[in-house]
């Protein structure tokens, strides 16, 4: 089984700063690699796939990069909305999620 | 608008079963492969269980393999997840979810599941 490795744990970023998430395949998932975003009480929305796409309506200042067995998320100019937790998926065998971030506002 | 309306959660005892169910509307269901994902209270998710389009192939993780089974009709637009064999560690909200090349790419609101005695 592919493990993810996800990190950190949990971020505290203020209002307009560049934040990033990475996450690290235990063997090499060829960009199958998404990325979600899960709000208090909601359910987890797609933010990026194939490591680099961006779903439809998502803000253009998320974006995924990122090859082999290392990938990340980055959100520029954070925003209040921003808030909430973030989890990478790699699906290249099966799917598996790494364990997520938590992102708060400092 | 792609809605996906899961229902049949509830507390069940350890050792029984619950079904499922997830109503699509918003897109051609027989166009997609479906699937299942939990997330137990404060964790973090895992895949559970996908279907190809047609409800020809079915797989699973270990963790559920034997125990549940994923099931779709078509002429419904309705996904089933029926689970046997409860236990404690199968407490989470399930998500029912379009499943486009391998992510996810639309999710349901989720029903909970509480395996308790």
């Amino acid at each position: 089984d592919i493990q993810m490795t996800q990190s950190p744990a949990s971020l505290s970023a203020s209002l307009g700063e560049t934040v990033t998430i990475e996450c690290r395949a235990s063997e090499d998932i060829y960009n199958g690699l998404a990325w979600y975003q899960q709000k208090p009480g909601k359910s987890p929305q797609l933010l990026i796939y194939n490591a680099n796409s961006l779903h439809t309506g998502v803000p253009s200042r998320f974006s995924g990069s990122g090859s082999g067995t290392q990938y990340s998320l980055k959100i520029n100019s954070l925003q209040s909305e921003d808030v909430a937790s973030y989890f990478c998926q790699q699906y290249y065998n099966y799917n598996t999620f790494g364990a997520g971030t938590k992102l708060e506002l400092k | 608008e792609v809605q996906l309306v899961e229902t049949g959660g509830g507390l069940v005892q350890p050792g029984r079963s619950l079904k499922l169910s997830c109503v699509a509307s918003g897109f051609t269901f027989n166009n997609y492969w479906m699937s299942w994902t939990r997330q137990a209270p404060g964790k973090g998710l895992e895949w559970v269980a996908s279907i190809t389009n047609s409800g020809g192939s079915t797989y699973y993780p270990d963790s559920v393999k034997g125990r549940f089974t994923i099931s779709r009709d078509n002429a419904q637009n309705t996904l089933y997840l029926q689970m046997n064999s409860l236990r404690s560690e199968d407490t989470a909200t399930y998500y029912c979810t379009i499943m486009a090349l391998g992510y996810f790419d639309y999710w349901g609101q989720g029903v909970m599941v509480t395996v308790s005695s």
